[in-house]
Order: C-alpha cells, then sequence, then structure tokens
C-alpha cells in the first residue's frame, strides 16, 4: 500500500448518473492531486489541493468537480460525464505543492462511462 | 510539438542486458526530472531524480542528463523481468510535464 487509498477501483457509470471519487492519504503531506491517465496518452494534470485549498485547476470541464475538506482527504465529484471521460483517474500527494518531489500515487479508479 | 516526448516501445531486451530508455523534453527552462515506473494495473511510482547534467546512480538504474541537448535517459543494467513496466518520464520547469511512458519488456 502506497500511503494513498483511492475508492472505489472500479466504476461503471452512465452519463446522466453522478458519482464521487474518494482518495485518502496517511503521509501527512500538504499537496494532493487529481490526474487523468488515458490509454497511450501523458498523465493530464487536473486539479491540485495545497493546505484544502485549490491552487491549479487545469481547464477541467465543469462536470467535475474536486472538493478538499482537509489535507487528508479528497473527492472528485462526476455529473453527466461524456464516454471520452473514460480513463484511470489518480489521485496522488506530495509532501508541498511544488511540484513533483516525490508524488505518492493512490492505486488508481478506472472509469468507464457508457 | 509534445513537451515531453518518449518512444512508446514495447522496448524488448534479454534478461541480463541494459535497457536504455529515452525521453526529450521542449522546455529549456526546466529544472528537475523524474523517471516513474508503473507496473500494469498499479500507480506510478517514483524511481530516479535528477537536477543536473551528468549521470546518478541508484543500484542498477542510472538516470543520465543533458540540458543542452534537452534530453534525459534511464539506464537498467542487468535487466530483470521484473522489471517490465511502463517508464514514465516527467520534467518540471514551472510545471510538471509527464510523457506517455515507454512500455519495457525483459524476456527471460
Amino acid at each position: 500500500e502506497t500511503g494513498v487509498t483511492q475508492t472505489p477501483r472500479h466504476l461503471v457509470m452512465g452519463m446522466t448518473n453522478k458519482k464521487s471519487l474518494k482518495c485518502e492519504q496517511h503521509l501527512g503531506h500538504n499537496a494532493m492531486y487529481w490526474y487523468k491517465q488515458s490509454a497511450k496518452k501523458p498523465l493530464e494534470l487536473m486539479f491540485v489541493y495545497s493546505l484544502e485549498e485549490r491552487v491549479e485547476n487545469n481547464s477541467v470541464p465543469s462536470r467535475f468537480s474536486p472538493e478538499c475538506p482537509n489535507s487528508s482527504h479528497l473527492f472528485l465529484h462526476l455529473h453527466t460525464l461524456q464516454p471520452e471521460d473514460s480513463a484511470l483517474y489518480l489521485c496522488a500527494s506530495s509532501q508541498d505543492p511544488g511540484w513533483a518531489e516525490k508524488l505518492f500515487f493512490g492505486s488508481g479508479t478506472q472509469l468507464s462511462v457508457l | 510539438q509534445k513537451e515531453v516526448e518518449q518512444n512508446s516501445g514495447p522496448l524488448s531486451v534479454p534478461e541480463g542486458a541494459i535497457a536504455s530508455l529515452n525521453c526529450t523534453y521542449s522546455d529549456r527552462g526546466s529544472q528537475s526530472f523524474f523517471w516513474y515506473r508503473q507496473y500494469s494495473g498499479k500507480s506510478p511510482e517514483l524511481i530516479m531524480s535528477i537536477y543536473s547534467n551528468g549521470d546518478k546512480e541508484d543500484g542498477r538504474f542510472t538516470a543520465q542528463l543533458n540540458k543542452a541537448s534537452q534530453y534525459v535517459s534511464l539506464l537498467i543494467r542487468d535487466s530483470q523481468p521484473s522489471d517490465s513496466a511502463t517508464y514514465l518520464c516527467a520534467v518540471n520547469g514551472n510545471k510538471l510535464v509527464f510523457g506517455a511512458g515507454t512500455i519495457l519488456r525483459v524476456k527471460s
């Protein structure tokens, strides 16, 4: 276990559904991230939170809504998704949001949108 | 031009050989460089970081950086079947950018 846990591991949803992805880090880190990983494409940064405040929103459609209630928990709320949103969604944390110094990733949620 | 480019592979090497993974980047101001390993169905894991020109060795892994050529590589000596994975190059300028990864297959 990496210290970053994500649930659920797999999710299948219709385009009209609303669901949420959950991430929890047990490492005492101050920064948390959502990444999208599509087949044969680079990891795409979606959101960055530092001490519960959003510091980066990478032009992500509004159908993805992040929430960070505290420095250990991060959610990604999903609604009216499109089939092209099917991907692996990875949560990560780091000691601080100064980019990339030892990102610790969760196991991801494999999302399929029908 | 992609910000971070990697050959998608697969790169196939026999067990015991040296695997050489390459990465080029476009942002000349990039200051730090990373290699992540991702096993199939698993999350990426940081295995090497390098910040200055030259080589950095850690066990069987050597990272090489040439900022003038905007090139970073990862050498894996004595490759093992357990090294079979996708290797992601990540480059940090004013933001962290990942490459799409190179699939490595080590045949026993």
